[in-house]
């Protein structure tokens, strides 16, 4: 049972140029979740999906798009990176929308330069 | 004001000692409080679960909130080298898309 799968797990950018995240998780969740990690800043919401078909902005989406795919996969798209995108990016899903069923993937490490 | 404080550490304790990490926060509508323990390169895994006040106990690890002090509480009891990683808490009022995360405290049990 792999859980929550991201990749790339290390990416460097160029300045302007896109890129895509992709996440998928094998637990049937309903919910998914993009985060960044930044030193200092804590976890922070990009989007989320709470269900197949829908998609919301969260605390940070300014530079990013989703896509939930299906119900197996969410992906985080880049269109033009920025150096303030540099991050650790960490995608996510819950069986339900309560906040004690969030299960994490590995992180993917993002350096824009 | 940040939603969720948390001391950044680093904390670094001998093996078997107890350890105590603290989080306050400022919003008094949260009811679910949980603490993950992320290793370096890894993501957050849950670690412990609380919803409204009260303890909770899971072998060596003890979860207390104190909603009248907004502060919530883990507890490490016979610290192993194992348990060297960051501990974030993280709280929510309701919705798991409406998760306010500490900035995590690094630990390091030296053996």
């Amino acid at each position: 049972n792999a859980g929550v799968t991201q990749t790339p797990k290390f990416q460097v950018l160029k300045t302007g140029q896109s890129m895509t995240l992709q996440c998928a998780q094998d637990m049937n969740h309903n919910s998914m979740y993009w985060y960044r990690q930044d030193p200092g800043m804590g976890l922070r919401l990009i989007y989320y999906s709470a269900s197949e078909g829908t998609t919301d902005k969260g605390e940070v989406p300014n530079g990013y798009n989703v896509s939930r795919l299906n119900k197996r996969e969410f992906s985080l798209r880049l269109e033009s990176a920025a150096p303030s995108q540099t991050s650790v990016y960490f995608c996510a899903s819950s069986e339900s929308g309560t906040p004690n069923t969030i299960y994490f993937g590995e992180g993917s490490w993002l350096t824009v330069v | 004001q940040k939603e969720v404080e948390q001391d950044p550490g680093p904390l670094s304790v001998p093996e078997g000692a107890i350890v105590s990490l603290n989080c306050t926060y400022s919003n008094s509508a949260f009811q679910y409080f949980m603490w993950y323990r992320q290793y370096s390169r890894k993501g957050p895994e849950l670690l412990m679960y609380t919803y409204s006040s009260g303890n909770k106990e899971d072998g060596r690890f003890t979860a207390q909130v104190d909603k009248s002090s907004k502060y919530i509480s883990l507890f490490i009891r016979d610290s192993q080298p194992s348990d060297s990683a960051t501990y974030l808490c993280a709280m929510s009022g309701g919705g798991a898309n409406n998760l306010f995360f500490g900035t995590g405290t690094r630990l390091t049990v030296i053996p």
